[in-house]
Protein backbone atom coordinates (compact mmCIF):
# COMPACT_ATOMS: atom_id res chain seq x y z
CA UNK A 1 0.00 0.00 0.00
CA UNK A 2 1.40 3.36 -1.06
CA UNK A 3 1.91 6.23 1.92
CA UNK A 4 3.14 9.46 2.64
CA UNK A 5 3.75 10.40 5.86
CA UNK A 6 5.24 13.76 6.40
CA UNK A 7 6.86 14.85 9.90
CA UNK A 8 9.26 18.33 10.80
CA UNK A 9 6.42 21.19 11.04
CA UNK A 10 6.29 23.45 14.11
CA UNK A 11 6.40 26.63 14.70
CA UNK A 12 9.31 28.99 13.55
CA UNK A 13 10.62 32.58 13.74
CA UNK A 14 10.96 34.44 10.42
CA UNK A 15 14.61 34.02 8.60
CA UNK A 16 14.91 30.36 10.79
CA UNK A 17 15.34 27.13 9.01
CA UNK A 18 12.75 23.91 9.00
CA UNK A 19 13.36 21.01 7.32
CA UNK A 20 10.29 18.63 6.33
CA UNK A 21 10.42 14.92 6.04
CA UNK A 22 8.25 12.68 3.78
CA UNK A 23 8.92 9.16 4.39
CA UNK A 24 7.20 6.75 2.17
CA UNK A 25 6.51 2.96 1.98
CA UNK A 26 4.77 0.96 -0.79
CA UNK A 27 6.75 2.60 -3.67
CA UNK A 28 10.93 4.20 -4.25
CA UNK A 29 11.37 7.38 -3.85
CA UNK A 30 14.22 7.10 -6.63
CA UNK A 31 12.32 6.14 -9.42
CA UNK A 32 9.08 7.86 -9.19
CA UNK A 33 8.59 11.68 -8.85
CA UNK A 34 7.86 13.74 -6.01
CA UNK A 35 6.00 17.34 -5.26
CA UNK A 36 5.45 19.72 -2.24
CA UNK A 37 2.40 21.32 -2.79
CA UNK A 38 1.27 24.04 0.20
CA UNK A 39 -1.66 25.56 1.66
CA UNK A 40 -1.82 28.56 3.32
CA UNK A 41 -4.90 28.45 6.20
CA UNK A 42 -8.08 28.69 4.95
CA UNK A 43 -6.84 29.34 1.07
CA UNK A 44 -5.90 27.49 -1.96
CA UNK A 45 -3.07 24.96 -3.09
CA UNK A 46 0.08 26.21 -4.30
CA UNK A 47 2.93 24.07 -5.86
CA UNK A 48 6.39 24.79 -4.26
CA UNK A 49 8.82 22.29 -5.57
CA UNK A 50 9.38 18.69 -7.81
CA UNK A 51 11.91 16.53 -7.79
CA UNK A 52 11.99 14.06 -10.84
CA UNK A 53 12.88 10.35 -10.57
CA UNK A 54 16.35 11.47 -12.52
CA UNK A 55 17.04 14.32 -9.83
CA UNK A 56 16.29 17.20 -11.86
CA UNK A 57 14.39 19.87 -9.25
CA UNK A 58 11.91 22.55 -9.66
CA UNK A 59 10.80 25.58 -7.95
CA UNK A 60 7.74 28.41 -7.48
CA UNK A 61 9.47 31.51 -7.69
CA UNK A 62 7.97 32.50 -4.31
CA UNK A 63 10.20 29.51 -3.14
CA UNK A 64 13.50 29.53 -5.53
CA UNK A 65 16.72 30.03 -3.34
CA UNK A 66 15.35 29.60 -0.25
CA UNK A 67 13.81 25.88 -0.55
CA UNK A 68 16.17 22.73 -1.09
CA UNK A 69 13.72 19.65 -2.47
CA UNK A 70 16.31 16.07 -2.12
CA UNK A 71 15.69 12.63 -1.05
CA UNK A 72 17.36 9.88 0.26
CA UNK A 73 16.81 6.35 -1.18
CA UNK A 74 18.25 4.85 2.08
CA UNK A 75 15.43 6.06 4.35
CA UNK A 76 12.79 6.31 1.27
CA UNK A 77 12.21 9.64 2.33
CA UNK A 78 11.55 12.91 0.49
CA UNK A 79 12.93 16.11 2.17
CA UNK A 80 12.11 19.80 2.01
CA UNK A 81 14.93 22.10 3.70
CA UNK A 82 13.41 25.41 4.45
CA UNK A 83 15.74 28.37 4.82
CA UNK A 84 14.85 32.56 5.62
CA UNK A 85 11.73 31.65 6.60
CA UNK A 86 8.83 34.51 6.00
CA UNK A 87 5.65 34.73 7.69
CA UNK A 88 4.03 33.98 4.25
CA UNK A 89 5.50 30.70 4.15
CA UNK A 90 3.18 30.05 6.92
CA UNK A 91 1.08 26.78 5.52
CA UNK A 92 0.09 23.17 5.38
CA UNK A 93 2.69 21.28 3.60
CA UNK A 94 2.05 18.12 1.48
CA UNK A 95 4.04 15.52 -0.12
CA UNK A 96 2.30 13.93 -3.08
CA UNK A 97 3.27 11.41 -5.52
CA UNK A 98 3.78 12.69 -9.06
CA UNK A 99 5.04 15.01 -11.57
CA UNK A 100 1.85 16.64 -13.07
CA UNK A 101 -1.16 15.65 -10.88
CA UNK A 102 -0.84 13.68 -8.03
CA UNK A 103 -2.16 10.22 -7.05
CA UNK A 104 -1.19 9.54 -3.50
CA UNK A 105 -0.66 12.54 -1.03
CA UNK A 106 0.30 12.62 2.63
CA UNK A 107 -1.70 13.59 5.42
CA UNK A 108 0.37 17.36 5.85
CA UNK A 109 2.58 18.73 8.50
CA UNK A 110 1.87 22.26 9.61
CA UNK A 111 4.43 25.26 9.62
CA UNK A 112 4.03 28.14 11.24
CA UNK A 113 6.42 30.86 11.11
CA UNK A 114 5.70 33.62 13.27
CA UNK A 115 7.75 36.07 15.98
CA UNK B 1 1.98 32.02 -14.76
CA UNK B 2 -1.35 30.81 -15.62
CA UNK B 3 -4.03 32.43 -13.51
CA UNK B 4 -7.01 29.76 -13.47
CA UNK B 5 -10.36 31.00 -12.84
CA UNK B 6 -12.69 28.61 -11.00
CA UNK B 7 -17.06 29.58 -10.43
CA UNK B 8 -19.04 29.50 -8.88
CA UNK B 9 -16.76 30.47 -5.47
CA UNK B 10 -19.67 28.43 -3.33
CA UNK B 11 -22.41 26.09 -5.03
CA UNK B 12 -25.34 25.13 -3.06
CA UNK B 13 -27.06 21.73 -4.68
CA UNK B 14 -29.53 19.35 -2.71
CA UNK B 15 -28.10 15.55 -2.57
CA UNK B 16 -29.24 13.61 -5.28
CA UNK B 17 -28.57 16.52 -7.81
CA UNK B 18 -26.27 17.16 -10.34
CA UNK B 19 -23.12 19.52 -9.67
CA UNK B 20 -21.37 21.43 -12.23
CA UNK B 21 -18.55 22.83 -11.64
CA UNK B 22 -16.24 25.63 -13.85
CA UNK B 23 -12.76 26.21 -14.48
CA UNK B 24 -10.69 28.86 -16.77
CA UNK B 25 -7.66 28.65 -17.77
CA UNK B 26 -5.91 32.40 -18.80
CA UNK B 27 -4.46 31.17 -21.88
CA UNK B 28 -4.81 27.58 -23.33
CA UNK B 29 -3.84 24.62 -21.48
CA UNK B 30 -4.82 21.86 -23.87
CA UNK B 31 -5.76 18.69 -22.02
CA UNK B 32 -3.42 18.94 -19.22
CA UNK B 33 -6.10 20.21 -16.50
CA UNK B 34 -6.73 17.91 -12.89
CA UNK B 35 -8.98 18.17 -10.74
CA UNK B 36 -9.19 17.72 -6.89
CA UNK B 37 -11.80 17.40 -4.00
CA UNK B 38 -10.64 17.83 -0.64
CA UNK B 39 -12.42 17.68 2.78
CA UNK B 40 -11.96 19.63 5.59
CA UNK B 41 -8.97 18.66 7.60
CA UNK B 42 -7.93 16.22 4.99
CA UNK B 43 -5.61 16.12 1.72
CA UNK B 44 -6.64 16.50 -1.05
CA UNK B 45 -7.96 13.68 -3.35
CA UNK B 46 -6.99 13.36 -7.42
CA UNK B 47 -10.35 12.73 -9.17
CA UNK B 48 -9.39 13.65 -13.13
CA UNK B 49 -6.75 14.19 -15.26
CA UNK B 50 -6.48 14.62 -18.79
CA UNK B 51 -9.19 16.90 -18.51
CA UNK B 52 -11.29 13.69 -18.56
CA UNK B 53 -10.05 10.61 -17.46
CA UNK B 54 -10.91 9.54 -13.87
CA UNK B 55 -8.38 8.55 -11.24
CA UNK B 56 -8.75 5.09 -10.15
CA UNK B 57 -11.41 4.09 -7.89
CA UNK B 58 -12.71 7.55 -8.41
CA UNK B 59 -16.97 6.85 -9.18
CA UNK B 60 -18.68 6.66 -12.61
CA UNK B 61 -20.56 10.37 -11.09
CA UNK B 62 -17.94 12.48 -11.41
CA UNK B 63 -17.03 13.39 -14.87
CA UNK B 64 -14.35 16.11 -16.82
CA UNK B 65 -14.91 17.65 -19.64
CA UNK B 66 -13.28 20.77 -21.91
CA UNK B 67 -9.84 21.72 -22.99
CA UNK B 68 -8.04 24.65 -24.26
CA UNK B 69 -9.32 27.11 -21.56
CA UNK B 70 -12.94 26.16 -20.54
CA UNK B 71 -13.13 23.18 -17.97
CA UNK B 72 -16.25 21.85 -16.65
CA UNK B 73 -16.32 19.45 -13.29
CA UNK B 74 -19.55 17.74 -13.55
CA UNK B 75 -21.17 15.11 -10.11
CA UNK B 76 -24.23 13.75 -11.22
CA UNK B 77 -26.86 12.35 -8.40
CA UNK B 78 -24.72 14.16 -5.54
CA UNK B 79 -24.14 11.81 -2.67
CA UNK B 80 -23.17 13.23 0.94
CA UNK B 81 -19.68 12.62 0.85
CA UNK B 82 -19.81 14.72 -2.27
CA UNK B 83 -19.80 17.85 -0.59
CA UNK B 84 -16.66 19.32 -0.15
CA UNK B 85 -14.20 21.76 -1.60
CA UNK B 86 -13.15 21.30 -5.43
CA UNK B 87 -9.82 22.72 -6.78
CA UNK B 88 -8.80 22.42 -10.62
CA UNK B 89 -5.24 22.31 -11.68
CA UNK B 90 -3.10 22.91 -14.31
CA UNK B 91 -0.10 20.99 -15.80
CA UNK B 92 0.92 22.75 -18.79
CA UNK B 93 2.92 25.38 -18.08
CA UNK B 94 5.44 26.09 -15.55
CA UNK B 95 4.56 26.69 -12.38
CA UNK B 96 1.81 24.71 -12.20
CA UNK B 97 -0.99 26.16 -11.08
CA UNK B 98 -4.43 25.93 -8.91
CA UNK B 99 -7.63 27.54 -8.86
CA UNK B 100 -9.04 29.01 -5.91
CA UNK B 101 -11.73 26.69 -5.41
CA UNK B 102 -15.30 25.75 -5.19
CA UNK B 103 -16.76 24.73 -1.89
CA UNK B 104 -20.12 22.52 -2.88
CA UNK B 105 -22.59 22.17 0.13
CA UNK B 106 -25.64 21.01 0.79
CA UNK B 107 -28.82 23.27 -0.15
Amino acid sequence: EVQLVESGGGLIQPGGSLRLSCAASGFTVNSNYLTWVRQAPGKGLEWVSLIYSGGDTYYADSVKGRFTISRDSSKNTLYLQMNSLRVEDTAVYYCARGRWNYDYWGQGTLVTVSS
Amino acid sequence: EIVMTQSPATLSVSPGERATLSCRAGQSVLSNLAWYQQNPGQAPRLLIYGASTRATGIPARFSGSGSGTEFTLTISSLQSEDFAVYYCQQYNNWPLTFGQGTRLEIK
